[in-house]
């Protein structure tokens, strides 16, 4: 089993460029997160999906959206990158139930926006 | 306030040193509670779950006191290889509160 892989590792945009952040996961999990991580701040969650056709928002979704049309996949769009945006983005899923919270994550694409 | 506060450190110990790291919550109603290592430009993995009875895994015990809302770990017996950032975990009471500390970074020298 891969585990959570990520889509790219590494990017630099130019402001009001686009991309897609790939997340893959081959554990059949129900739950899949995008989180930021930026130095001093700790990670925040952006978006999240308890499900196949499920996104709800987290705590910083600005300038942010997601899809997660196969259970396996959950997209990370930036429509117009800002510098705000420069960060390690981090995928991670988990099995869904109470007493299944350990988080597993990808192995993060980091983002730099010029 | 912030949902999680935590001691970024460093804190910087001898081997066979005892160390210990504290986070604090400011919701009452949250739920799970974890602590997650993450070495070096690496991705956050869990070291291990927080119980009100106290959860302990070889050198490592966990601790949760509801009463004053923080979780601490306890690192024992300290080893070269347990340097590394130790990020706190809890989940609110529902599933999109999910929150971590910023993370206490820890060295370990010889």
């Amino acid at each position: 089993n891969a585990g959570v892989t990520q889509t790219p590792k590494f990017r630099v945009l130019k402001t009001g460029q686009s991309m897609t952040l790939l997340c893959a996961q081959d554990m059949n999990h129900e739950y899949m997160y995008w989180y930021r991580q930026d130095p001093g701040m700790g990670l925040r969650l952006i978006h999240y999906s308890v499900g196949e056709g499920t996104t709800a928002k987290g705590e910083v979704p600005d300038g942010y959206n997601v899809s997660r049309l196969k259970k396996q996949n959950f997209l990370l769009g930036l429509e117009s990158a800002a510098p705000s945006q420069t960060s390690v983005y981090f995928c991670a899923s988990n099995q869904a139930g109470e007493s299944s919270y350990e988080q597993y994550f990808g192995p993060g694409t980091r983002l730099t926006v010029t | 306030r912030k949902e999680v506060e935590q001691d970024p450190g460093p804190f910087n110990v001898p081997e066979g040193a005892t160390v210990a790291f504290n986070c604090t919550y400011s919701n009452s109603a949250s739920q799970s509670f974890f602590w997650y290592r993450q070495d070096c430009r690496k991705e956050p993995k869990l070291l291990m779950s927080v119980y009100s009875s106290g959860n302990e895994d070889g050198r490592f015990t966990a601790q949760l006191n509801r009463a004053s809302q923080y979780i601490s770990l306890l690192i024992r017996d300290s080893k070269l290889s347990d340097s590394a950032t130790y990020l706190c975990f809890h989940r609110g009471s529902t599933l999109g509160r999910l929150y971590f500390g910023r993370g206490t970074q820890l060295t370990v020298w010889p």
